[in-house]
């Protein structure tokens, strides 16, 4: 089993609508949460973090965080063209740090 | 402000000549170091990490070996090269339970 599961995808959304992405973990101790964006042939950019569970805000980005499920999502709202990426979710215990293999969205004009 | 430093940001070598990439940080002390390799179209590959000077732990055997020789600096190595070893490096530095953040990445060819 896999430490991180994500949809691969495509996910294909038209812009102004939600996406919603998901991520599940195994690991019961993992304490911290990240969702990272990857455009084509460019190195992974942190655009959340979460730590406890319920939601996070952050302009159009909402973390969810559900420790009890082990889940975590995330939501983009007005979805932009500029946002047609792949996004990696990741947890970490501790010093050891696992990433999914990211879900790619493509938002349509 | 922490900045990671990683170079080259493209690399052309033939199969079976040496390697060696550096990954250097700044503004930030004893942090995590790591290693990754993505292959085209996939996710990410761990390939080594670093807690401190001297201690490498390694996920993937192969002909692959890091160093950290100093804090902030931590070295990717191969005697030599197989085809297989094409793909985009990346390194990254963290803290415990805190984001990591990635150099540009390195993208290898092996002809």
């Amino acid at each position: 089993q896999k430490e991180v599961e994500q949809n691969s995808g495509p996910l294909s959304v038209p812009e102004g609508a939600i996406a919603s992405l998901n991520c599940t973990y195994s690991d019961r101790g993992s304490q911290s949460f990240f969702w990272y964006r990857q455009y084509s042939g460019k190195s992974p950019e942190l655009i959340m973090f979460i730590y406890s569970n319920g939601d996070k805000e952050d302009g159009r980005f909402t973390a969810q965080l559900n420790k009890a499920s082990q889940y975590v999502s995330l939501l983009i709202r007005d979805s932009q063209p500029s946002d047609s990426a792949t996004y990696l979710c990741a947890v970490t215990p501790g010093n050891q740090f696992y990433f999914g293999t990211g879900t790619s969205l493509t938002v349509i004009p | 402000s922490q900045t990671i430093h990683q170079w080259p940001a493209t690399l052309v070598q033939p199969v079976g000549s040496p390697l060696s990439l550096e990954c250097t940080v700044e503004g930030t002390s004893n942090p995590n170091l790591y290693w990754y390799r993505q292959a085209a179209g996939r996710g990410l590959q761990l390939l080594f990490y670093s807690v401190g000077i001297g201690q490498i732990s390694s996920e993937v055997p192969q002909n692959l070996s890091a160093s950290r020789p100093q804090d902030r600096q931590f070295i990717l190595s191969s005697k030599k090269l197989l085809l297989s070893d094409s793909g985009f490096y990346l390194c990254a530095w963290g803290q415990p339970n805190q984001p990591q953040h990635f150099g540009d990445g390195t993208r290898l060819s092996i002809l």
